[in-house]
């Protein structure tokens, strides 16, 4: 078995302000995934990172950047923060053998909160 | 490009009662990969069953659900509620063409009240 850390757990930010979100798993996984969650619209892709140092842009891309630093860890960065943003920020990790066809393990999330 | 729909947002129902959650999805591949995630208040989502195989019942914790290709769909059930199957529930698609992204439907808030 394993875990997914992310770190903070709670954000509070001001308008136009850069954020970092940092995420550490240890099942040894190859693929990493950042997912942003709101209510009423699922779970919508902003990167993801095949191995250490790969970076592909997901759906949402936009307004935010990422950094594979090595295989266990995955940081999000939003760019500028929008106000009165609130959101949910979900971390993801899988072996990658199957591609997006592998069972993905989620982390308990970081909160953000844009004041 | 590739999409999901589930078209409840909100199943509230009594304890015992059969439960399903509608899922359908719309894909240019012919080989889908569907999954159902269930996340429960203050957890993360986990996998809750998967199924590439065409009319092929998969089951797991009493749940289970089945890919119909004829109907793009993937409903998720369950013969009798309990109180502890309250959580939101997402149904996702990939495509075994190898693409990585998994495309997540908007979830189903599921009530089941005593």
């Amino acid at each position: 078995g394993g875990i997914i850390t992310q770190t903070p757990k709670f954000l509070i930010g001001q308008e136009g302000q850069k954020l970092t979100l940092k995420c550490q798993q240890n099942f040894n996984h190859d693929t990493m995934y950042w997912y942003r969650q709101d209510s009423g619209k699922g779970l919508r892709l902003i990167y993801y990172s095949i191995t250490e140092n790969d970076l592909q842009k997901g759906d949402l891309s936009e307004g935010y950047d990422a950094s594979r630093e090595k295989k266990s860890s995955f940081s999000l960065t939003v760019t500028s923060a929008q106000k009165n943003e609130m959101a949910v920020f979900l971390c993801a990790s899988s072996t990658g053998t199957g591609g997006a066809r592998d069972t993905q393990y989620f982390g308990p999330g970081t909160r953000l909160l844009v004041l | 490009g590739d999409s999901v729909t589930q078209t409840e947002g909100l199943v509230t129902l009594t304890e015992g009662l059969p439960v399903m959650l509608n899922c359908t999805y719309q894909t240019i591949y012919s080989n889908p990969f569907l999954f159902w995630y269930v996340q429960h208040l203050n957890e993360s989502p986990r996998l809750l069953l998967k199924s590439f195989t065409d009319n092929k019942r998969t089951e797991h914790q009493g749940f289970h659900a089945t890919l119909h290709k004829s109907s793009s769909s993937f409903h998720l059930q369950k013969s009798s509620a309990q109180l502890s199957d309250s959580a939101l529930y997402y149904c996702a698609l990939s495509d075994i063409s190898g693409s990585w992204q998994l495309i997540f439907g908007s979830g189903t808030q599921l009530t089941v009240m005593p």
